[in-house]
């Protein structure tokens, strides 16, 4: 079974309005991380939010925020005010387990590509 | 600024040539990094997790001899393509992270690696 499912290939947004990007996770581990990533054309991967099991609010970083539903193990990317700039693959990704080692890998979606259009 | 430094950040080379890869921390000491291998329009699959001053843990299928890791120090590991094919050829991309629980992992810009 997947870990990670993305369900969007592909999605459209106008500038300046507001987009969800799916993603839904499987994991028996009480103790997890849950990661979005972007990576533009170029390549790189660029963190964007985190969301831990165990935290109590969804969290939020400038014009992303994470829409955690733990009953529904799910975990969407919310980005507001969409930029032109915000066009790339989008990879929701999972740590099973937060120990203060850096042992645990991170398990990946299919990614989401985001057009944003004028 | 970037903390997770790789490179070379492209190589074009011939068939039978073997082809290294680095992966250095800038900023924090890495006692764990992974590499990742990502074809076109595919998402990252892991490859392997580098383990300072122990032998690294490979994914299953990955072969082991033909990606030679050394994790020397506690900033750098390296990614070894051994006498590289042109099935070979993808986009490798490193990553490390912080010590503290919740801290992202961080990645290099990756390697595109085309093998002739």
């Amino acid at each position: 079974a997947q870990k990670i499912t993305q369900t969007q290939p592909g999605m459209f947004v106008q500038e300046k309005e507001a987009v969800t990007l799916d993603c839904t996770y499987d994991t028996s581990d009480p103790s997890y991380g849950l990661f979005w990533y972007k990576q533009p054309s170029s390549g790189e991967m660029i963190f964007l939010i985190y969301q831990g099991s165990y935290d109590q609010q969804n969290a939020t970083e400038g014009r992303y925020s994470l829409n955690f539903q733990k009953a529904r193990k799910s975990a969407n990317l919310v980005i507001s005010a969409s930029q032109l700039g915000d066009s790339a693959m989008y990879f929701c990704a999972m740590r099973e387990g937060q120990g203060a080692g850096g042992g645990n890998k991170l398990t990946f979606g299919t990614g989401t590509q985001l057009k944003v259009e004028l | 600024g970037a903390v997770v430094s790789q490179h070379p950040s492209w190589v074009i080379c011939k068939s039978g040539t073997s082809v290294k890869i680095e992966c250095r921390s800038l900023d924090f000491q890495a006692t764990t990094m992974f590499w990742y291998r990502q074809f076109p329009k595919q998402s990252l699959m892991l490859m392997a997790t580098s383990n300072e001053g122990s032998k690294a843990t490979y994914e299953q299928g990955v072969e082991k001899d033909k990606f030679l890791i050394n994790h020397a120090s506690l900033t750098l590991s390296t990614l070894t393509v051994t006498s590289a094919h042109p099935e070979d050829s993808s986009f490798y991309i490193c990553s490390a992270r912080g010590g503290r629980v919740g801290r992202p992992q961080h990645f290099g810009d990756g390697t595109r690696l085309s093998i002739l």
